[in-house]
C-alpha cells in the first residue's frame, strides 16, 4: 500500500531552526499536509502545500515540496518550547482525498 | 461553534464486550473519518463516509462497523472487543474540496481489558 515515511525523532535547541522530513508515495496527491499534535490532544492543521508549488512560507513555517523526489520538509525557524510536539506528514489519495499519514516526527525543544 | 466532538473521551471494555463512539461535526461537512493511533503507527484509517447513508473501509475496517445515518454523526462500533484494539481513535470531517483542512476531536482513550 501507499506509504507516507518520516523519521521518528527531532531534538533541538530553543531558537535553533528545525527540519522536519517526509517522502510519500503517491505521486497523484493533490494536496500535502502538515499536521501538529500536542500532548493529549487531537491533530490540527499546521499548513499544507498543494503539488504544483515548490515552496510555501507562514510565519516562521516554510514548507518545501520536491515533487520529482516525493520529498516534502517543514522548517521551523526560531523554534521554541512551545513547539514541541508531535509532527504528521499527511497526503490525500484517491477521489475522496482519504488523508494517509506518516508515523510522526515527536519534536522535542531544548531551553 | 463546538467543530468535532467525540463521545466518551475515555473508556475501559472487558474482552468481548460491544460499545459504540460517537463523533458528532456542526460544519456541515460531507466527509467524515475513524483513526485509530498507536504507538510508532501513526494514525490509521478504519473507516470513512463522503456523506449521509455512506461508508467504505479504510486501512484497517477489521473489528469495526460504522454508521453515518445524519449527515453530522459518525458511530464507530466495536461488537466484540479485543486487546489488540487498546488504542486512541480520533474522528475528522472535512469539506467536500480536496484544500479544506480536516478538523480533528479530541479523541476517545478505549482500553480493552
Amino acid at each position: 500500500g501507499e506509504d507516507v515515511e518520516q523519521s521518528l525523532f527531532l531534538s533541538v535547541r530553543e531558537g535553533d531552526s528545525s527540519v522536519i522530513n517526509c517522502t510519500y508515495t503517491d505521486s497523484s496527491s493533490t494536496y500535502l499536509y502538515w499536521y501538529k499534535q500536542e500532548p493529549g490532544a487531537g491533530l490540527q492543521l499546521l499548513t499544507y502545500i498543494f503539488s504544483n508549488m515548490d515552496m510555501k512560507q507562514d510565519q516562521r513555517l516554510t514548507v518545501l515540496l520536491n515533487k520529482k523526489d516525493k520529498h516534502l520538509s517543514l522548517r521551523i525557524a526560531d523554534t521554541q518550547t512551545g513547539d514541541s510536539a508531535i509532527y504528521f506528514c499527511a497526503e490525500s489519495m484517491g477521489s475522496q482525498g482519504n488523508l494517509i499519514f506518516g508515523k510522526g516526527t515527536k519534536l522535542s525543544v531544548k531551553p | 461553534n463546538a467543530g468535532v466532538t467525540q463521545t466518551p473521551k475515555f473508556r475501559v471494555l472487558k474482552t468481548g464486550q460491544s460499545m459504540t463512539l460517537l463523533c458528532a461535526q456542526d460544519m456541515n461537512h460531507e466527509y467524515m473519518y475513524w483513526y485509530r493511533q498507536d504507538p510508532g503507527m501513526g494514525l490509521r484509517l478504519i473507516h470513512y463516509s463522503v456523506g449521509e447513508g455512506t461508508t467504505a473501509k479504510g486501512e484497517v475496517p477489521d473489528g469495526y462497523n460504522v454508521s453515518r445515518l445524519k449527515k453530522q454523526n459518525f458511530l464507530l462500533g466495536l461488537e466484540s472487543a479485543a486487546p489488540s484494539q487498546t488504542s486512541v481513535y480520533f474522528c475528522a470531517s472535512r469539506g467536500r474540496l480536496m484544500n479544506t483542512e480536516a478538523f480533528f476531536g479530541q479523541g476517545t482513550r478505549l482500553t480493552v481489558v
